[in-house]
């Protein structure tokens, strides 16, 4: 296993798009994360997986966000109508439910919005 | 409020110091807080993890602290090199399953 993966690397789309990011995590693992980071800043949550059941969303996932974990393997972000704003590095992390697991992050998808 | 602080926010020493990160956290009621590194444009690398039940965590140079009852933790790092220049990242996991990161502190080692 060669860890958390995430696909796209990079993605630029104009204006109004919709977008999809694919996070596959290490296999074994039931939760799932999804963050926003832009630049300078720490890890803003967006949303988490324990198997497929969605259990929290921020506010900062607003309507033309949402996300799905079918079958409780790999995950997608999807962003309807994208905006300048949604322009940030999507981050997604994986672990195994319980205390004393860390959480492994794969290397991102950075959205440019034009 | 679950809130993750990180002091500084910037750091810039002389390759061979010794040196520590702070992180604080506005509640107690925790699993875990890890530390993980984060170079320009990458994803985010663990470094060390402390279960709530736990004091302190070393790894080669790297030793970490916790206190929970304070809300706070330390990553101490001995011996710097320029290789560590990097943003450190804190990251708690409250009980409520909810992972929170603070604004990370960007470090420079120089040669």
């Amino acid at each position: 296993d060669t860890g958390v993966s995430q696909n796209p690397r990079h993605k630029i789309t104009k204006r109004g798009q919709n977008v999809t990011f694919r996070c596959d995590p290490i296999s074994e693992h039931n939760r799932l994360y999804w963050y926003r980071q832009t630049l300078g800043q720490g890890p803003e949550f967006l949303t988490y997986f324990q198997n497929e059941a969605q259990l929290e969303k921020s506010r900062l996932l607003s309507d033309r966000f949402s996300a799905e974990r079918p079958k409780g393997s790999f995950s997608t972000l999807e962003i309807q109508r994208t905006e300048q704003g949604d322009s940030a590095m999507y981050l997604c992390a994986s672990s195994l439910y319980g205390s004393n697991t860390e959480a492994f992050f794969g290397q991102g998808t950075r959205l440019t919005v034009v | 409020k679950q809130e993750v602080t990180q002091i500084p926010a910037a750091l810039s020493v002389p390759e061979g110091e010794n040196l520590v990160l702070n992180c604080s956290f506005t509640d107690s009621a925790i699993y875990n807080l890890q530390w993980f590194r984060q170079d320009p444009g990458k994803g985010l690398t663990s470094l060390l993890l402390i279960q709530s039940s736990q004091r302190e965590q070393t790894s080669g140079r790297l030793n970490a602290s916790l206190d929970k009852s304070s809300g706070r933790s330390t990553l101490y790092i001995a011996a710097s090199q320029p290789g560590d220049s990097a943003t450190y990242l804190c990251a708690v996991l409250y009980n409520n399953n909810d992972m929170r990161f603070g604004a990370g502190t960007r470090l420079t080692v120089k040669p």
